[in-house]
């Protein structure tokens, strides 16, 4: 079965410190989504990303945060600075078009020390 | 405002006994509805999806839209089911977005 597929599985950083999370998202799947779930908490929408441009993001996903799809294939996350409280698990998870729910990756743990 | 509520943080059964886990959602449309379920801090794995009206690893969901329900039920629990279990929709709409509930641990017991 197709797997999202998330790199690095664990990434500790200093505050103020550029991260880039990385995703390879399902071949032949269109929408492209980062998720967060800080530790003890809910799953929470970030950014979704559709036909090579941001479609809906969250108000979390300010300024600090952008998504790219460099080369067709990976997608990523980059946090510019990042703080104390981006400590969390990243989720990237891709679907096709249609309601079909979507494949979540493995997660990258995030820890800013 | 659309929302999922997972009223239950916690659930605890004994093997064997039924399960419910439930959800009610407030939108104003018609959604598409999901159960996700993850495993000691694994990844999020879909279990259920509405549309689909499937039966996986003997959990079952309905929707009813009268009571805007969606609740998980499980005749006999067993103690691999023990995980987090999210609820979480998709309103109407073309990015598919997914809202989650704030889900419920479920501990099945021997």
């Amino acid at each position: 079965e197709p797997e999202v597929t998330q790199t690095p599985s664990h990434q500790v950083t200093q505050m103020g410190q550029e991260v880039i999370l990385r995703c390879v998202p399902i071949s032949n799947h269109l929408y492209f989504y980062w998720y967060r779930q800080i530790l003890g908490q809910k799953v929470e929408f970030l950014v979704s990303f559709y036909n090579n441009e941001i479609s809906e993001k969250s108000e979390i996903f300010d300024d600090q945060f952008s998504v790219e799809r460099p080369d067709g294939s990976n997608f990523t996350l980059k946090i510019r600075s990042t703080k104390l409280e981006d400590s969390a698990m990243y989720f990237c998870a891709s679907g096709p078009l249609g309601p079909y729910g979507y494949t979540f990756g493995s997660g990258t743990r995030l820890t800013v020390v | 405002a659309q929302r999922v509520t997972q009223p239950e943080k916690l659930l605890s059964v004994f093997k064997g006994a039924p399960v419910e886990l439930k959800c009610n959602y407030s939108y104003s449309g018609s959604p598409e509805l999901f159960w996700y379920v993850q495993y000691s801090r694994q990844r999020l794995q879909l279990l259920l999806r509405h549309i689909s009206r499937e039966s996986i690893k003997g959990f079952t969901a309905d929707l009813n839209k009268g009571e805007t329900s969606f609740h998980l039920k499980k005749p006999f629990a067993q103690e691999e089911d023990s995980a987090m279990y999210y609820c979480a929709f998709v309103p109407g709409g073309s990015n598919y977005k997914l809202t989650f509930g704030k889900g419920t641990l479920l501990t099945v017991n021997p």
